[in-house]
């Protein structure tokens, strides 16, 4: 079993459409958690730190379930723009600073 | 400029060729970090420095490869004799302090082994 899974998609959406992705992580004693958005052939861009309390930036909302090691992403009113490679992150010992990457969702959003 | 600069772009490498690998972190950032990408995958862990010091080597997938960073700023990795699966890009990262999680990556190294 992978130690970060996710669904590899592609998910293709129609512009303004409201799309979710889903993680689940091994280690339960993980400490920190993210989203990077990777863009083909580019290096991986931090999209959003993930909290217990569940966070929100404009359209995007990420929120972190401790008990059941999962975490989700949350697209609003999908543009464009936003097609691109979704990395789960997980740092998944304390001490240790390697990130530890899913193999990502793709998102393609269509006119 | 003010990111993660990593040189060369892209490197075509004969099986059993040396190579080395340059990282320029951003300036005044303690850590850094290699990472490897392989096509349709997330980037996997390779090693980790905080200033000078390699705490972490645990990604690196056989003594052929190598990772310095003696003035605690950029950082070379090395692959010697190549093979073909070592085809992939390696990322660098930097961050801040050492104990920051959010790591910042800069564009890679495409490396091809023939």
């Amino acid at each position: 079993r992978k130690e970060v899974e996710q669904d590899p998609g592609p998910f293709n959406v129609p512009e303004g459409a409201t799309v979710a992705f889903n993680c689940t992580y091994s280690n339960s004693a993980s400490q920190s958690f993210f989203w990077y958005r990777q863009d083909c052939r580019k290096e991986p861009k931090l999209l959003m730190s993930v909290y217990s309390s569940g966070n929100e930036d404009g359209r995007f909302t990420a929120q972190l379930n401790r008990a059941s090691q999962y975490i989700s992403l949350l697209i609003r009113d999908s543009k464009l723009s936003d097609s691109a490679t979704y990395l789960c992150v997980v740092n998944k010992e304390t001490g240790r600073r390697a990130l530890t990457f899913g193999s990502g969702t793709r998102l393609q959003v269509q006119p | 400029g003010a990111g993660v600069s990593q040189s060369p772009r892209y490197k075509v490498a004969k099986r059993g060729q040396d190579v080395a690998l340059r990282c320029d972190p951003i300036s005044g950032h303690v850590s850094l970090f290699w990472y490897q990408q392989a096509l349709g995958q997330g980037p996997e862990f390779l090693t980790y420095f905080q200033n000078e010091a390699q705490l972490d080597k645990s990604g690196l997938p056989s003594d052929r490869f190598f990772a310095e960073r003696p003035e605690g700023s950029v950082s070379t990795l090395k692959i010697q004799r190549t093979q073909q699966e070592d085809s992939a890009v390696y990322l660098c990262a930097s961050s801040l302090g050492s104990r920051e999680n959010i790591q910042y990556f800069g564009a890679g190294t495409r490396l091809s082994v023939l």
